[in-house]
């Protein structure tokens, strides 16, 4: 089984709906981040969290905001959807204390499309 | 702050030919460096790290990369390409500065490979 995953894989929406984008993980990481992709921009951090009671912005959390239900769930809200939001979605897990370094282990993304 | 450049959004090489992927960062302090490498359709897979051990670190799949201190470099390399390897390739920095343990990505370079 994937250690993270994440629901649902793809979606298309319309502009002005809300939706939410949610991430599991069964590996026992306090650290969790949502990112976007675009083509030839890469991943931007959209939020990020270091445990249950801490949430953090990212370099692109306009338009966005987060919920950190458990250690194990980290879900991405998009209050208002606008097709400029079309992109795919990574969310990430890592634990440096554990590890001893920062490497983070990604979902399978979720593919969202806003018309 | 830290900062990754790719050099090259798009690299084509023969099958059989040398893989030569080009990475520079910018960091204030000792880095930790990644490769990930995302197939089609798929979430991103660690392919190397280096964590300030050796400065040759191998991977998966027969690719390396060497930390290049002086030059501020982290190039990824496989002597052969099989087609398999077609994919985009991400280099990615550990963010020190405020928000310890983040990563910072490049914007990707995508590798194709010609029978």
């Amino acid at each position: 089984d994937a250690d993270v995953t994440q629901t649902p894989r793809n979606r298309i929406t319309k502009t002005g709906k809300r939706i939410m984008l949610e991430c599991s993980q069964t590996k026992g990481h306090d650290r969790m981040y949502w990112y976007r992709q675009d083509p030839g921009l890469g991943l931007r951090l959209i939020y990020y969290s270091f445990d249950v009671k801490d949430i953090n912005k990212g370099e692109i959390s306009d338009g966005y905001s987060v919920s950190r239900q458990a250690q194990a769930k980290f879900s991405l809200s998009l209050e208002s959807a606008i097709p400029n939001q079309t992109a795919l979605y990574f969310c990430a897990t890592s634990d440096p204390n554990r590890r001893g370094d920062v490497e983070q282990f990604f979902g399978p993304g979720t593919r969202l499309t806003v018309l | 702050a830290q900062s990754v450049t790719q050099l090259g959004s798009h690299v084509s090489v023969s099958e059989g030919a040398l893989v030569l992927l080009r990475c520079n960062y910018s960091s204030s302090v000792p880095p930790y460096l990644f490769w990930y490498v995302q197939y089609p359709n798929q979430g991103l897979q660690l392919l190397l790290k280096y964590t300030s051990a050796a400065t040759l670190v191998k991977g998966i799949n027969g690719f390396e990369a060497e930390f290049k201190k002086s030059e501020t470099s982290f190039h990824l390399t496989k002597p052969s390409a099989h087609m398999s390897d077609a994919a985009e390739y991400f280099c990615a920095v550990g963010d020190y500065g405020g928000s310890q343990g983040n990563l910072i990505f490049g914007k990707g370079t995508k590798l194709s490979v010609k029978p």
